[in-house]
């Protein structure tokens, strides 16, 4: 079946302008998780979503960064005011409800390509 | 709080050389333990995993075994290929009050196979 997708793929653009990066997650799949990947670095937490509520945000750096998932489903990251040191590659990842209905197979998150951001 | 340590890379090694990256652990409770590798250009692929004590994760020749006796959860393969060269991440994942996931990931080692 159809994976985790993300777009765009690259997305290059100037200090102080706003971007959205996009993620449709594996059908089926509650939980969606956005993680920052920075050169020769592990990803790291950014935000979570439990269906169409953010249930911890706790990873997001500052407020220029917000994330939607409106009808939970696809979900949006947004970046407000972008500085040269949000470049980095943007990972989603989705898996089943974590809880009881999931069990310890929604331990396993299952990630996208990334979109790469570059701030110039 | 949960952490990850694995060795530093890169590691190279000639094709079909015995491969091992040694992955340990510090957490709370019983976290389910992961391999991921990253291709070059590509993102996250779930390579393996194991979610108790003892289990031993498998794929693609690859094998890991959770150690809860010294938290520690190695790759392994017996003969690489070229084929293999990528990064590989070490991952845990625990429990928050949030109720999500957390995955905590090791610092990546960089394979390197050469023909």
């Amino acid at each position: 079946g159809a994976g985790v997708s993300q777009t765009p793929s690259n997305k290059v653009t100037e200090k102080g302008k706003y971007v959205e990066l996009r993620c449709d997650p594996i059908s089926g799949h509650t939980a969606l998780y956005w993680y920052r990947q920075s050169l020769g670095q592990g990803p790291e937490f950014l935000i979570y979503f439990q269906g169409t509520g953010a249930a911890d945000d706790s990873g997001l750096p500052n407020d220029r960064f917000f994330a939607v998932r409106p009808e939970g489903s696809v979900s949006t990251l947004k970046i407000q005011r972008t500085e040269r040191g949000d470049s980095a590659v943007y990972l989603c990842a989705s898996s089943l409800e974590p809880g009881l209905a999931g069990g310890r197979e929604a331990d396993t998150q299952y990630f996208g390509p990334g979109t790469r951001l570059t701030v110039l | 709080g949960n952490s990850v340590t694995q060795m530093e890379g890169p590691v190279t090694l000639s094709e079909e050389a015995f491969l091992t990256i040694n992955c340990t652990y510090t957490a709370t409770g019983y976290p389910s333990l992961f391999w991921y590798v990253q291709y070059p250009g590509e993102g996250l692929q779930l390579l393996l995993k194991a979610t108790k004590a003892d289990d031993k994760g498998s794929n693609k020749g690859f094998e890991a075994t959770y150690r809860k006796e010294t938290t520690s959860f190695h790759l392994e393969k017996g003969s690489v290929q070229v084929s293999d060269s990528a990064v590989y991440f070490c991952a845990l994942s625990s429990y928050m009050d949030t109720g999500r996931r957390a995955l905590t990931f090791g610092s990546g080692t960089r394979l390197q196979v050469q023909p």
